[in-house]
């Protein structure tokens, strides 16, 4: 089945510093959405992106929408201990039925103060 | 806005035990809901689709029978997960689009019930 490859797995950073994780495909996604988890509660939305080339913020948090629809980019700026969690990008595949949404594996980020 | 309300939130049980999860949406009437499982350190994998009103859209691989999905009102679904093994155990997550929305519109997600079978 189609799967999205993300990357990093995992990030140990300080506080204070840039991250950033993409999510890459091999086929033509037309929505890229990214969530946060954190342990023990189910995602949260962070931002949807839903046009080749967009770039929209969300406070700290970066995202953009590659040109070739096939890949996403989440930056999150200055790092705080909060921002701890996993990571996933996401798609809607149409190959099953209603849009069913396809998950990355995530980026674990762990953020040392 | 968007609120996902997932009950309960853990549940201990013997192998055996028939187990119902409820996902309710809170603030939105949801036409679709969706059922996913995870696992340690894994990513959220689609087990079902529920529709309000008719029958489920199971993934490939997933019993029907095993885990019966009622989708009785745009606010409420539930996952029964039936005659649970210890295999069974995992971390159960159900999502909402609200009504009317594109397909390709973000779902919300519940908190999740972490089931775990003796």
């Amino acid at each position: 089945g189609q799967q999205l490859n993300q990357s990093p797995q995992s990030m140990f950073i300080q506080e204070g510093e840039d991250v950033s994780m993409n999510c890459t495909s091999s086929s033509i996604f037309n929505t890229w959405l990214w969530y946060k988890q954190e342990p023990g509660e189910g995602p949260v939305l962070l931002i949807a992106l839903y046009k080749a080339g967009e770039l929209t913020s969300n406070g700290r948090l970066t995202a953009q929408f590659g040109i070739t629809r096939k890949d996403s980019f989440l930056n999150i700026s200055a790092s705080i201990p909060s921002d701890v969690g996993i990571y996933f990008c996401a798609g809607p595949w149409y190959g099953g039925s209603q849009g069913n949404l396809i998950f990355g594996k995530g980026t674990k980020l762990s953020v040392k103060p | 806005g968007a609120v996902v309300s997932q009950h309960p939130s853990r549940v201990i049980c013997k192998s055996g035990t028939s187990v119902k999860i409820e996902c309710r949406s809170l603030d939105f009437q949801a036409t679709t809901m969706f059922w996913y499982r995870q696992f340690p350190k894994q990513s959220l994998m689609l087990m079902a689709t529920s529709n309000e009103g008719s029958k489920a859209t199971y993934e490939q691989g997933v019993e029907k029978d095993k885990f019966l999905i009622n989708h009785a009102s745009l606010t409420l679904s539930t996952l029964t997960v039936t005659s649970a093994h210890p295999e069974d155990s995992s971390f159960y997550i159900c999502s909402a689009r609200v009504q009317g929305s594109l397909s390709n519109q973000p779902q919300h997600f519940g908190d999740g019930t972490r089931l775990s079978i003796l």
